[in-house]
């Protein structure tokens, strides 16, 4: 069956240090990859899509990659800050003008 | 644009009433989802439409619920009747832009939820 698999744990990492989380897929060749931010008593954030001939894409602190062959996608964010603290959702395009979301990992910057 | 609106925020019904819940997606927007997001199953898709018209509802969970959109500037989700196993946070989103060559769709703009109670 399809599964988006993200880290199940909460990340805890220090402010200025990178945070890395990941998006594993199965049974899956998406044409692209999204990442979202949600915070609590929020919807999801939009914040990248990188499609499956891009190695990698960067908005400002953010960085994405995507591997086709491992089906994975990493998310980095550098020189993290507490205002980062959310939880954050990699989402598959599944073809049919679907998407679907994985459960997300909850990041927590301490200061 | 003040981004997709949902209403209400929050919905507190006893088992077996109707409840309806509400959507006005970002103007100029020709796709519009209904998902339901419980701590269990993370974020699911019920229904999505495409110009008003109801293209995939494999995601809804049972007859109890329905989804129309009269128009482009509205949505409905009505659950009759409601159940304590419905309580979850039903978020709408809309999205614009159709990936050309690939069928696909991207970025989709949420609206705050509605935080739905069933006793």
């Amino acid at each position: 069956s399809q599964k988006i698999e993200q880290n199940s744990e909460a990340l805890n990492i220090q402010e200025g240090k990178t945070a890395t989380l990941t998006c594993n897929y199965t049974n899956y060749s998406p044409a692209y990859l999204q990442w979202y931010r949600q915070d609590p008593g929020r919807g999801p954030v939009f914040l990248l899509l990188i499609r499956e001939n891009e190695k990698e894409k960067r908005k400002e602190r953010l960085k994405v990659t995507f591997d086709t062959t491992l089906k994975q996608s990493l998310f980095h964010i550098t020189a993290s800050q507490p205002a980062d603290s959310a939880t954050y959702l990699c989402a598959l395009d599944t073809g049919g003008f679907k998407t679907i979301f994985g459960a997300g990992t909850r990041l927590f910057v301490k200061a | 644009d003040a981004g997709v609106i949902q209403s209400p925020r929050h919905e507190v019904t006893e088992m077996g009433q109707e409840v309806t819940l509400r959507c006005k997606p970002i103007s100029g927007h020709d796709y519009l989802f209904w998902y339901r997001q419980t701590m269990m199953r993370g974020l699911e898709l019920l229904i999505y439409f495409n110009n008003n018209v109801p293209i995939d509802d494999s995601g809804m969970p049972e007859d109890r619920f329905s989804a129309k959109m009269p128009n482009a500037s509205f949505s409905t989700l009505k659950i009759q009747p409601s159940e304590p196993r419905d309580s979850a946070v039903y978020f709408c989103a809309s999205s614009l832009v159709h990936l050309p060559g690939t069928g696909g769709m991207e970025t989709q703009y949420f609206g705050p939820g509605t935080r739905l109670l069933v006793l």
